[in-house]
């Protein structure tokens, strides 16, 4: 147990659904992100948050929009999505989003996933 | 930029030592990690070295870090079949960058 949850555990839903994954943290952390793990691509950054800021959206569509409505919460809404996008999706968490001389700060800490299938 | 490069698998028989090797390319690196991903898992922490470290021993791992060459490598002694995971090295970079990750060496025990 990391004190990073992520709901549901697995989603199957069709290419016209909407969804959405979400994601807690009990750790007192504000930066909190996204990432797809598949195959093809092993762990990809989608989106990072900083204390309820987007600080990074690396080229993502559309069709995955995060929302984070305080620090210890994130979402990502998912709305038409296509079979490539089946992966794991998993949420981390830690201190700050990046680098300083203070131990660990931008220590990442895992959720278990969420293994999304599109039909 | 930042880059970290990992072989791909690593196969070794239950009870040797496995060495799981990293390279990364930014010298400004502060510290370094190791994660294992279990099957149908997220990450989990395994351990991390301050980059003025050039060894840190927690255990059955040995984290062994060259920072002329660039170098992390990851020491399992003993090795189990629970051990058998993804192990992905990554990097925390000062500055406005999360942190950088490999992608990952599948470590197969052999029983």
């Amino acid at each position: 147990e990391t004190g990073v949850t992520q709901t549901p555990r697995h989603l199957v839903m069709g290419m016209t659904n909407k969804k959405s994954l979400k994601c807690e943290q009990h750790l007192g952390h504000n930066a909190m992100y996204w990432y797809k793990q598949s195959a093809k691509k092993p762990l990809e950054l989608m989106f990072v948050y900083n204390f309820k800021e987007q600080t990074e959206n690396n080229s993502v569509p559309s069709r995955f929009s995060p929302e984070c409505p305080n620090s210890s919460h994130l979402f990502l809404h998912l709305h038409t999505l296509q079979p490539e996008d089946s992966a794991l999706y998993l949420c981390a968490s830690s201190q700050e989003a990046s680098g300083s001389l203070t131990i660990g700060t931008d220590t990442q800490y895992f959720g278990p996933g969420t293994r999304l299938t599109v039909l | 930029g930042e880059d970290v490069e990992q072989s791909l698998f690593l196969s070794v028989r239950e009870g040797d030592s496995s060495v799981i090797n990293c390279t990364y390319t930014d010298s400004s690196s502060t510290y370094l990690y190791w994660y294992k991903q279990e099957p149908g898992a997220g990450l989990q922490l395994l351990t991390y070295i301050f980059s003025n470290m050039d060894m840190k021993q927690d255990q059955r791992l040995t984290v062994l870090l060259n920072k002329k060459d660039k170098h992390l490598s990851l020491r399992i002694a003993d090795t189990q079949t629970g051990d058998s995971a993804i192990y992905f090295c990554a990097e925390s970079i000062r500055g406005n960058t999360p942190l950088v990750f490999g992608k990952g060496t599948r470590l197969s025990v052999i029983a």
